[in-house]
C-alpha cells in the first residue's frame, strides 16, 4: 500500500508570495492533519480535516489555511509568505479521525522563504 | 491547551544498552501518547502508542510506560542497534492534533 504523499518536495518562494502544498493520504484514510516543524518550535499542530470539513485549528494565523476534496487529498496555503515561515511542512492521514487512530507521516515539503 | 516537556534532548549509549526518554504532559484530559522516529529527511514514522487505560505495552525492544497520576510516559529501547539512531518524538492529544516534545537525539555508540 502506497504511503503519504506530499508535492512538492522542496519549494523556494520569497516574502509577500503565496504558496499552496498538496497531500495525498494513504488509500483509504479520511482524516487529514498538517503540522509545521521548525528547528526552533518543533513540530506544531497547524489543522485537521475529515470529510471535506475542518475540525481542529492549531495556534496559527489566518495566512494558514487548508481544505480536503471529496477524495481525501488536502491542501494547505499560506498567504502573504514571511521568513518565519521557512519550514518544513507535515502531512498526516488516518483512517478515523485523531486522536484514537494511528497518524502515518509523508515525507514533508520543504518551504524555504527568501 | 496541552504542553509536552521531554528529556533529554540528546542520549548517548553504547551500542547493545538501553535507552530511556522520558515525557511529562500538563492536561490530565490527554488519552493517547505516541512515540515517533524520524530520520534525517524523513517524515516521523510511529513505533509505538499507548493509550490512557493501560499502563504498558511492548512491541519487540521497544516499550512504553505510563503513570497517569504522574502526568508521565517514557519510551525504553532495549538491546539498542546503529538503526536505532534517530529523532524521538513523544505526542499527547486530549481530543485533537498531536502536541509534540521539543525530540530526542539518540545516539548509538559502536
Amino acid at each position: 500500500k502506497a504511503g503519504v504523499t506530499q508535492t512538492p518536495r522542496y519549494l523556494i518562494k520569497t516574502r509577500g508570495q503565496q504558496v499552496t502544498l498538496s497531500c495525498s493520504p494513504i488509500s483509504g484514510h479520511r482524516s487529514v492533519s498538517w503540522y509545521q516543524q521548525t528547528p526552533g518550535q518543533g513540530l506544531q499542530f497547524l489543522f485537521e480535516y475529515f470529510s471535506e470539513t475542518q475540525r481542529n485549528k492549531g495556534n496559527f494565523p489566518g495566512r494558514f489555511s487548508g481544505r480536503q476534496f471529496s477524495n481525501s487529498r488536502s491542501e494547505m496555503n499560506v498567504s502573504t509568505l514571511e521568513l518565519g515561515d521557512s519550514a518544513l511542512y507535515l502531512c498526516a492521514s488516518s483512517l478515523e479521525p485523531p486522536p484514537y487512530n494511528e497518524q502515518f507521516f509523508g515525507p514533508g515539503t520543504r518551504l524555504t522563504v527568501l | 491547551g496541552e504542553n509536552v516537556e521531554q528529556h533529554p534532548s540528546t542520549l548517548s549509549v553504547q551500542e547493545g544498552d538501553s535507552a530511556v526518554i522520558k515525557c511529562t504532559y500538563s492536561d490530565s484530559a490527554s488519552n493517547y501518547f505516541p512515540w515517533y522516529k524520524q530520520e534525517l529527511g524523513k517524515g516521523p514514522q510511529l513505533i509505538i502508542d499507548i493509550r490512557s487505560n493501560v499502563g504498558e505495552k511492548k512491541d519487540q525492544r521497544i516499550a512504553v510506560t505510563l503513570n497517569k497520576t504522574a502526568k508521565h510516559f517514557s519510551l525504553h529501547i532495549t538491546e539498542t542497534q546503529p538503526e536505532d539512531s534517530a529523532v524521538y518524538f513523544c505526542a499527547a492529544t486530549p481530543f485533537d492534533g498531536l502536541t509534540f516534545g521539543k525530540g530526542t537525539h539518540l545516539i548509538i555508540q559502536p
